[in-house]
């Protein structure tokens, strides 16, 4: 099992539409958590991040970790067309670098006009 | 500036022959990634330096080599290539190898292995 699961979807909402995405990790080390989007045969790039437990929110995105349920979320508001990618969740434990981010497999999302 | 900067973008090989991936960036990071991404597998680190002189191996490294020639560029050699190691490859930096720091990806390069 690898240590984030994510939903690769696909998923597919009308404009407008709140849109949630998940992830579950196995991990309990994990504190740093974030969430990068791709764009169609683009490199991901970071959207949000947060540490530990707790929301943040930038704008439209909302990135939520319960650490008691292992679980990450990402919520768009007002979705966008502009908003189709996909979306990558993921975690790291404090010890060690960025070389033991772990990512998950990525949900592809599509914001129909 | 350009950020992370990665050629070829697109290469077919045939099964046996090498090739190297190069990556350039220009954001005076410390610390540099090659992963491979592949459908239903997510992104996996094949290796990464951590600052210039030094390389370690990541979770996938096995057939690949690299090398960390400045601080700008590290690059990502294909001894004998093999289906397997068809895929999209991708070429981060950062800033340092702290779990916080973002990494930033380059456009990636195609690679089919027949």
């Amino acid at each position: 099992q690898k240590e984030v699961e994510q939903d690769p979807g696909p998923l597919s909402v009308p404009e407008g539409a709140i849109v949630s995405l998940n992830c579950t990790y196995s991990n309990s080390a994990f504190q740093y958590f974030m969430w990068y989007r791709q764009y169609s045969r683009k490199g991901p790039e970071l959207l949000m991040y947060t540490y530990s437990s707790g929301n943040k929110e930038d704008g439209r995105f909302t990135a939520q970790v319960d650490k008691s349920s292992k679980y990450i979320s990402l919520f768009i508001r007002d979705s966008q067309p502009s908003d189709s990618a996909t979306y990558l969740c993921a975690a790291s434990p404090p010890q060690g670098g960025s070389e033991k981010l772990v990512f998950g497999k990525g949900t592809k999302l599509t914001v129909n006009p | 500036n350009a950020g992370v900067t990665q050629t070829p973008k697109f290469q077919v090989l045939k099964t046996g022959q090498s090739m190297t991936l190069q990556c350039a960036q220009d954001m005076n990071h410390n610390s540099m990634y090659w992963y491979r991404q592949d459908p239903g597998m997510g992104l996996r680190l094949i290796y990464y330096s951590a600052s210039e002189g030094t390389t370690d191996k990541g979770e996938v490294p096995n057939g690949y080599n690299v090398s960390r020639l400045n601080k700008r560029e590290f690059s990502l050699r294909l001894e004998s290539a093999a289906p397997s190691q068809t895929s999209v490859y991708f070429c981060a930096s950062s800033a340092g190898t702290s779990a916080y720091n973002e990494q930033f990806f380059g456009p990636g390069t195609r690679l089919t292995v027949l």
